[in-house]
Parts: structure tokens; sequence; C-alpha cells
């Protein structure tokens, strides 16, 4: 089983559609839990992270994590075609200076 | 600032040549990182330094060699690479590799052909 798993996609919303990426992990000793969003040959950018389980919101995105179902997600409201880009969840890894990445979600936003 | 600069963001090399790729950044950071990440793959650790030594290497071939000259530099020497060293080079950094490790800023990349 991977360390952290995530549908591939490619996931296509009309605009305004509100957005729900998921990961499932498989290590119990996890604490930090990352989204970050990558646009096409660009480097990845950190959107939001938190720690131990609950929920964190930023503008139009809200991340949420329950630690009991190993299953983190990220919901975008409003969704905009700027927000067609790849999304990968990450997680410590049991190293305290890795991080471990899913494979990435490819979101399209149709105007 | 948050940001993390990479030169150059293009690079073609033949087998023999030897190059360098190199990340500046000016947050203070004291963890930098280099990721490997092929077409439609999620980044893969390669190298972490921490305050200037080498803290973590994911046994990546000794063709790719690092170098810390500083706590804002970081180099990637390449030499004698193989057509499936082909990717997008990533540097990134935190604050350490004790706190903030989790919050990763990364560049834009150096795209890498081998041929």
């Amino acid at each position: 089983q991977k360390e952290v798993e995530q549908d591939p996609g490619p996931l296509s919303v009309p605009e305004g559609a509100i957005v729900s990426l998921n990961c499932t992990y498989s290590n119990s000793a996890f604490q930090y839990f990352m989204w970050y969003r990558q646009y096409s040959r660009k480097g990845p950018e950190l959107l939001m992270y938190t720690y131990s389980s609950g929920n964190k919101e930023d503008g139009r995105f809200t991340a949420q994590v329950d630690k009991s179902s190993k299953y983190i997600s990220l919901f975008i409201r409003d969704s905009q075609p700027s927000d067609s880009a790849t999304y990968l969840c990450a997680m410590e890894g049991t190293s305290y200076d890795k991080v471990i990445f899913g494979p990435g979600t490819s979101l399209s936003v149709i105007p | 600032d948050t940001e993390v600069t990479q030169t150059p963001k293009h690079l073609v090399m033949g087998m023999t040549n030897k190059k360098s790729l190199k990340c500046e950044q000016h947050m203070g950071h004291r963890a930098m990182y280099w990721y490997k990440q092929k077409a439609k793959k999620p980044p893969e650790l390669m190298f972490v330094y921490s305050y200037e030594k080498l803290s973590i290497n994911e046994s990546v071939p000794s063709r790719f060699s690092p170098e810390c000259p500083n706590s804002s530099l970081l180099n990637l020497h390449l030499h004698a690479l193989q057509p499936e060293d082909s990717a997008l080079y990533l540097c990134a950094s935190s604050q350490d590799v004790d706190r903030g490790y989790y919050e990763q800023y990364f560049g834009p990349g150096t795209r890498l052909t081998v041929t």
C-alpha cells in the first residue's frame, strides 16, 4: 500500500462549482498535512497546512483532516478558471526532514 | 518575500557535459532542498541541507553533486548525466528541519533535457 494516495483525475468542473480534492494515507503517525498547487511547468506553491485533525480555512480554500479515517480533503468554493492546476497533498514523513507528496490531482475549471 | 529563484530556467546538455543549477533564497531559511520531478509525477526528494550541511542524501547517483556555499545559495552540479535524468529540478527552502519543515517554498524549477 502506498503511503499517500490521491485520485489523479483529471477532474473537470464548471466555473463556480465547489471542488473536493482528497487524499488517503496509511501512516497514523503523520501530524502535518499540506496542500500544494502546481501550475503547468511551474514549481509547487504551498496553499496551506494543518496540524493534526480539524479544519482550516483561507479565503475560498478549506482544508479538512480526519485522522481517524486517515483522510484529508481540500475544498475550493466558487472555483475559477485560474484554479486549473495540479493539486498535491503532502505530509511530513517519518523522518523529521522529509515531506511525502501524493501523486497529484489535475483540475480543470471550465468557464 | 517568499521567493526562491532558480537559474537557468531551461538547460539542454549532452551526456559528457558538466553544468550547474543554481538556487537562491532570501527568506533567512536554514534548510534547503533539491527535488526531481518527472512529468505527471510528484516531486522526489534528492538532497536536504540543514545549516549548510548535507542532512539527507536519498541514494542519488554520484553524477549529481550538491553544494551549499552559504545559507542563501544552493547549487547542483551535473556531470555525465543520462537521458533518463531529464526532468524538472526543483529547489525549495524552509525555516529549518526542526521547525517549519512542512512549510516549504519552491522555486520555479529548471527544466533539464539530456541529449
